[in-house]
């Protein structure tokens, strides 16, 4: 039973193209985040969200956008692909503030590369 | 916002040789983890530890808050624990939960 889970986990497609990665836990927290992961791997967040607020990384192009149906999804959706948007995507989830015993948790990645 | 530093950068080691990372951070944290990125690339959740000291097996962990750094020593190291060794903190003021850039361990047969 994976606690977050990403899908798809490989995603390749043409620049210009619009894509979205999906995005559930099964934790019961109520705040849910996107990681980018650039080819150095440095990790650097892109949106937190929870029932009450979504913050955006104001380095974040608007072509990027979450979406959430209920608070055990958050859909990353993207438009109008770019070469430099080839990267790795976490999805992670927390207790609001990252409290608990267990702090934050993360999927398993999707890797996004744009041709 | 909250900065974090991990050293050091690379470590190369041979199997079953024991080894130190640390990570130090700018500001009072109520939220430390550990993380370590396998080849494939997955982030496994190695400790939860805003102060104290943890042990898992061949892992510890010691966060000294007020003194602002944390530890990860690893014992025995096998091949296995190659990849990216990730601290992220949270700060007390809501920050958003921040990565050190990471020490890249090698342990070589």
């Amino acid at each position: 039973d994976t606690a977050v889970s990403q899908t798809p986990k490989y995603l390749v497609t043409q620049m210009g193209n619009d894509k979205s990665i999906k995005c559930e836990q099964n934790l019961g927290h109520d705040t849910m985040y996107w990681y980018k992961q650039d080819s150095k791997k440095f990790l650097k967040i892109m949106f937190s969200y929870n029932n009450k607020e979504l913050i955006i990384n104001e380095t974040v192009p608007n072509r990027f956008s979450p979406k959430s149906p209920d608070k055990a999804h958050l859909n990353l959706h993207i438009n109008s692909l770019e070469l430099g948007d080839s990267a790795v995507y976490f999805c992670a989830s927390s207790l609001q503030g990252g409290g608990g015993n267990y702090g934050y948790t993360f999927g398993s990645g999707t890797r996004l590369t744009v041709v | 916002g909250i900065q974090v530093e991990q050293s050091p950068p690379d470590l190369i080691l041979q199997e079953g040789a024991n080894s130190t990372l640390r990570c130090n951070f700018s500001d009072s944290v109520n939220n430390l983890q550990w993380f370590h990125q396998n080849p494939w690339g997955q982030l496994i959740n190695l400790f939860y530890i805003p102060s104290g000291t943890k042990q898992n097996g061949r892992l510890s962990a010691t966060t000294v808050a007020t003194e602002r750094y944390s530890l990860l020593y690893i014992s025995s190291s096998q091949t296995t624990d190659s990849g990216v060794y990730f601290c992220a903190v949270n700060g007390d003021y809501g920050q958003n939960f921040v990565f050190g850039p990471g020490t890249r361990l090698s342990v070589l047969p």
